[in-house]
């Protein structure tokens, strides 16, 4: 059974810009969660993906948006890069509404 | 929202000796509290977790309790070895595969 898998590890981007990252979830998980880290906080909840809709959104600009396709990968979109955007960026896939969910390595973005 | 705070930020301890962590959280509704550990360039994994119908709970060197009452939890690790420096975050759910609100980590140092 393959781990949650996230692509690129490194980006880097300019102010402005438009960035998509990549997860791919755990073998027999349906449900992706995308979050936040910046350098010395806790990650921050973004949006949840349950059977390729959204399910649940945190406190984030609409310029942050998502997919879940279905096979059950999930992209991140983030457009209109700003400085603040640099972080760690983490998705989380589990099984269903009951089970537990389980962290990918991230894709860590700087924007300059 | 939910709210949780964590103490402390950084902690040394001598190997061998024990650590504590400490947590409390705002929303009463919660009631599914995960304990994560994060190694440098890697995602949170899931150390522990601890449902709220539950005071406490062991799983070798490491125990988690829950002051459901007071909105406290705590992360205990005995016999502390090198392999447990790490970052560690307490977090707070509805459920299990709902968003997760994290707290601000605490860097846990081991000394030989």
């Amino acid at each position: 059974e393959t781990g949650v898998t996230q692509s690129p590890t490194h980006l880097i981007k300019t102010r402005g810009q438009q960035v998509t990252l990549r997860c791919s979830s755990q073998s027999g998980h349906n449900t992706v969660s995308w979050y936040q880290q910046a350098l010395g906080q806790g990650p921050q909840f973004i949006f949840q993906y349950y059977r390729e809709e959204e399910n649940g959104r945190g406190n984030f600009p609409p310029r942050f948006s998502g997919l879940q396709f279905p096979n059950y990968s999930s992209e991140l979109n983030v457009n209109a890069l700003e400085l603040d955007d640099s972080a760690l960026y983490l998705c989380a896939s589990s099984r269903g509404r009951t089970d537990t969910q389980y962290f990918g390595p991230g894709t860590r973005l700087t924007v300059l | 929202g939910e709210n949780v705070e964590q103490h402390p930020s950084t902690l040394s301890v001598q190997e061998g000796d024990s650590a504590v962590i400490k947590c409390t959280y705002s929303d009463s509704a919660s009631n599914y509290f995960p304990w994560y550990k994060q190694e440098l360039g890697k995602g949170p994994q899931l150390i522990i977790d601890i449902r709220s119908n539950v005071g406490e709970k062991k799983d070798q060197r490491i125990a988690v309790t829950l002051n459901k009452t007071a909105k406290h939890f705590s992360l205990h690790i005995t016999e502390t070895q090198p392999e447990d420096s790490a970052v560690y975050f307490c977090a707070a759910s509805m459920a299990r595969d709902d968003k997760i609100i994290f707290g601000k980590g605490t860097r846990l140092h081991i000394l030989p």
